[in-house]
């Protein structure tokens, strides 16, 4: 079974661009949150959908935003970036029936703004 | 509010020797604790978790974590280091309320294990 993948693995953008960083869940996998990890704050809570509804939402600014699709995938926008929004960007995902709390991550998509 | 700490930025160990990386918490009610690895360049790696039951906890790749209510701590254990376990890792805390996957995260703790 492929696990969670995001793409794209790398990239870089200049301030006050925009960026859309996608994920695939594994396959059954209805739950996708997101994280932001860098190295002055850690691993970061972003955001989290369940069935296409943004169930949780993290203390970033409204710069941040998700969606989630029909078949599970999502994606996460970054507008007017800032150089602080450079970061290893984490996607994971989890079965939506009994929540034990395990979530598989994928590779991240690391983000260097410039 | 829940949170956990990892006291310890770094942890060296020899090849062979046992290892301990050390977690607190702080919850409120019965806490979810896990504990993920991260390799370089790579995502998290999901080891164990404490949900209820048998205090000493055995995940992947060897490892183990015993919780401890009195001590309130997650430390994650191994018999015999090897060298590849050398990587980040982290102790996590599932938010309140518990149908959220919103994890609060430790600062991490970066083992080195040497030849």
């Amino acid at each position: 079974k492929a696990g969670v993948t995001q793409t794209p693995r790398y990239l870089i953008k200049t301030r006050g661009q925009q960026v859309t960083l996608s994920c695939s869940p594994i396959s059954g996998h209805r739950s996708v949150s997101w994280y932001q990890q860098t190295p002055g704050q850690g691993l970061q809570f972003l955001f989290e959908y369940f069935s296409e509804t943004q169930r949780n939402k993290g203390n970033f600014p409204g710069r941040f935003s998700g969606r989630q699709f029909s078949n599970s995938r999502s994606e996460m926008n970054v507008s007017t970036l800032e150089l602080g929004d450079s970061a290893l960007y984490l996607c994971a995902s989890r079965p939506g029936t009994y929540n034990t709390g395990e979530l598989f991550f994928g590779e991240g998509s690391r983000l260097t703004v410039l | 509010a829940q949170s956990v700490a990892q006291p310890e930025d770094q942890v060296n160990v020899a090849e062979g020797n046992p290892l301990t990386v050390k977690c607190t918490y702080s919850v409120s009610g019965n806490p979810y604790l896990f504990w993920y690895v991260q390799y370089p360049n790579r995502g998290l790696q999901f080891l164990l978790k404490y949900i209820t039951g048998d205090n000493l906890v055995k995940g992947s790749y060897g490892f183990e974590a015993e919780f401890n209510k009195s001590q309130t701590s997650f430390h994650l254990k191994k018999p015999s280091a090897l060298v590849s376990d050398s990587a980040l890792y982290f102790c996590a805390v599932r938010d309140r309320p518990y149908n959220t996957d919103k994890l609060i995260f430790g600062t991490g703790t970066r083992l080195q294990v040497f030849p």
